[in-house]
């Protein structure tokens, strides 16, 4: 069974300080990582897909690493706002398309 | 262009009943996921499919039955509903190396 572990779970911020968060996954049959942001009562919607060991991805003030040969990536958001409050997940794709998620780490960002 | 549309938005069954959860989309995606949401424990990966014809087990597949006769269509069937399977329900097609679109979910409740 693959095992995507999300840490830390929930996290609260001050309005304009910088965060991360950390995805862990196997690192064998690696195939692509996806990080989603889900906002409450909405639909999951993607920041970014990864596929290869290094690479980073930036929109806007969030940014994302990816190293495949320890089994981990990070999410980055920089000076934090209000509007940044949701459940940001991540997925692993590991051969034949099976996408599974994370169970998502909770960032409120408090004004 | 509709996206991912999931039928019905609601729905309240008693136990023993079954339904059938529609996802259709018209992005021409190959793959397609069904997930369930309960609280604490993120995006649970029910069945997916890797193109049309095929379908696959994810990591919680008792209970559920799934087709996919078309392409744009996925169908999540419950042959007899039990309030465990309480939960809202998400479809998401992809294509490789990119992105998961979500459809807006059901929520399901089984009485």
């Amino acid at each position: 069974i693959l095992n995507v572990e999300q840490s830390p779970q929930s996290l609260h911020v001050q309005e304009g300080d910088s965060t991360n968060f950390t995805c862990s996954f196997p690192s064998s049959n690696f195939y692509a990582l996806h990080w989603y942001r889900w906002e409450t009562a909405k639909s999951p919607e993607a920041l970014f897909v990864m596929t290869l060991n290094g690479d980073e991805k930036k929109k806007g003030r969030i940014s994302a690493t990816l190293n495949t040969k320890e089994g981990y990536s990070y999410l980055y958001i920089k000076g934090s706002q209000p509007e940044d409050s949701a459940t940001y997940l991540c997925a692993l794709i590991q051969g034949a398309q099976k996408l599974v998620f994370g169970q998502g780490t909770r960032l409120t960002i408090n004004p | 262009n509709a996206g991912v549309t999931q039928t019905p938005k609601f729905r309240v069954l008693k136990t023993g009943q079954s339904m059938t959860l529609l996802c259709a989309q018209d992005m021409n995606h190959e793959y397609m996921y069904w997930y369930r949401q309960d609280p604490g424990m993120g995006l649970r990966l029910i069945h997916y499919s890797v193109g049309e014809g095929t379908t696959a087990k994810g990591e919680v597949p008792d209970g559920y039955n799934v087709s996919r006769l078309k392409k744009q269509n996925f169908l999540l069937g419950l042959e007899s509903a039990a309030p465990s399977q309480t939960s809202v329900y998400f479809c998401a097609t992809g294509q490789l190396n990119t992105e998961a679109f979500f459809g807006q979910g059901t929520r399901l409740t089984v009485v």
